[in-house]
This record gives C-alpha cells, structure tokens and sequence, in this order.
C-alpha cells in the first residue's frame, strides 16, 4: 500500500526566509504526486502536481517542488515565505497507471507553518 | 478548476442524531469523493460517489453510518448517521476534474462538525 510521511509538524520560519518541506513517499513505481495547502477554516487548495517529465514542478504562489526518485521524495520549496504563507501544507500521491484517474489519494499528516513577522 | 460549495459550513450536534452535508459542484462532473479529516490528522477517503450508481465506501466505512446520494452530476449529499464525540471532524467533498495528462481532485471549503 502506499504511504505519505511528512516528518515535520510543524516548522516556523520568519517572512522573507526560504522555506523546505519535506515529503516521502512510499510506492511501488512513481506515483502522481500533489502539494495541497490549507488556510484556516478553508478547504484544500492544490498548489502543484507531478505526473511525469520535468522534475521541477512550478505551482501557484511562487512554490516549486522536486521529485527525485532515488529518494522517493517530493520536497515543496518557497525562496521567499510571505505572511499569507502560514498555513498546513498536506503533500499526497496517487498510484500512476493508464486512464489517469488518481481517486486513491494518500495523504501525509501535513506540515503546519507559522510566519514570524 | 471547479468552485465547491458545501452545508452547513459547521455545525454542533448532540450524540444520537444525524447529519447531512452538502456539496454543490458549478460543473458536471463524474466523480466525487467525501474525506474526513479527524482533529491532527490528515484526510481520509470516506466513499466514492458516481451519479447513477451506489457509492463506493474505503475500509472502514459503512452505508449504515455514512449514507451517500449522488442524484445529478453537480451535486452529492453524505449524512452522518447516529453521531457519537468521535464523529467530530472535518468533512470534505471533492471532485475530480481532468487535465493534461492526468486528472486532478479538486476540494470544498469542509464542514466542520463537533459532537457533543
């Protein structure tokens, strides 16, 4: 079965730092791979996705992510945090394969950022 | 992308009763999915909802306790039926929505729900 570790609960950077969260993902081959960020009291916001190619995934509000294989990681990255940044962040995969339906998420427990000012 | 909407937003409930939740797509879309996300935790997939099928429920989830309607393409309803403290959550519907290579699921704001 597949499985999501992200080992940092909670991580807290002061505005204008650079930011890395960690993912690691347990597969049997490489799976669809997917950074969601949720605010307070709101729901889920996709903020990037990696089916295939490019291993640098570019997402909305200026994160990236890179898949490396051979560390079966998917590491989210941010050169400057702003305030709004302080959310949970939930990295999740779902298994490749034909017809690209990915319904079976799997979800780390997320990572929560705080944003000192 | 998709907008999703959900009732109620959250509410307070007393052990014994029953909940529904609703979740209101702005497209046609095939395939919805409810979560719940407990207290610290991270999401987990309650059921899969296909319009003009029965839902199909993950290990550990029940139609007994979860009942799940899917009456059109927009629109999905899950109940939380004879709630006790343990029940209290965060409840998520999403929708799968293709894409480029591969589809995408995209989620409702949740609703909140504390048992009492």
């Amino acid at each position: 079965a597949q499985s999501v570790t992200q080992p940092d609960i909670h991580i807290t950077v002061s505005e204008g730092a650079s930011l890395e969260l960690r993912c690691n993902y347990s597969y049997g081959a490489t799976p669809y791979l997917f950074w969601y960020v949720q605010s307070p009291g709101q729901g889920l916001q996709l903020l990037l996705k990696y089916f295939s190619g490019d291993t640098l995934v570019q997402g909305i509000k200026g994160f990236e992510a890179e898949f490396k294989r051979s560390q079966s990681s998917f590491n989210l990255r941010k050169p400057s945090v702003h305030w709004s940044d302080a959310a949970e962040y939930f990295c999740a995969v779902a298994p490749s394969g034909s017809g690209g339906s990915n319904y079976k998420l799997t979800f780390g427990k997320g990572t929560l950022l705080t944003v000192n000012p | 992308s998709a907008v999703i909407s959900q009732k109620p937003s959250r509410d307070i409930c007393q052990r014994g009763t029953s909940l529904t939740i609703q979740c209101q797509v702005d497209s046609q879309v095939t395939m919805m999915f409810w979560y719940r996300q407990q207290p610290g935790q991270s999401l987990t997939l309650i059921a899969t909802a296909n319009q003009g099928s029965e839902a199909t429920y993950e290990s550990g989830f029940v139609i007994d306790k979860f009942p799940i309607s899917r009456p059109n393409l927009t629109f999905s309803t899950l109940t939380v039926s004879n709630m006790s403290p343990e029940d209290s959550s965060i409840y998520l519907c999403s929708v799968e929505i293709a894409g480029g290579l591969t589809d995408t699921q995209y989620f409702g704001p949740g609703t909140r729900l504390t048992v009492l």
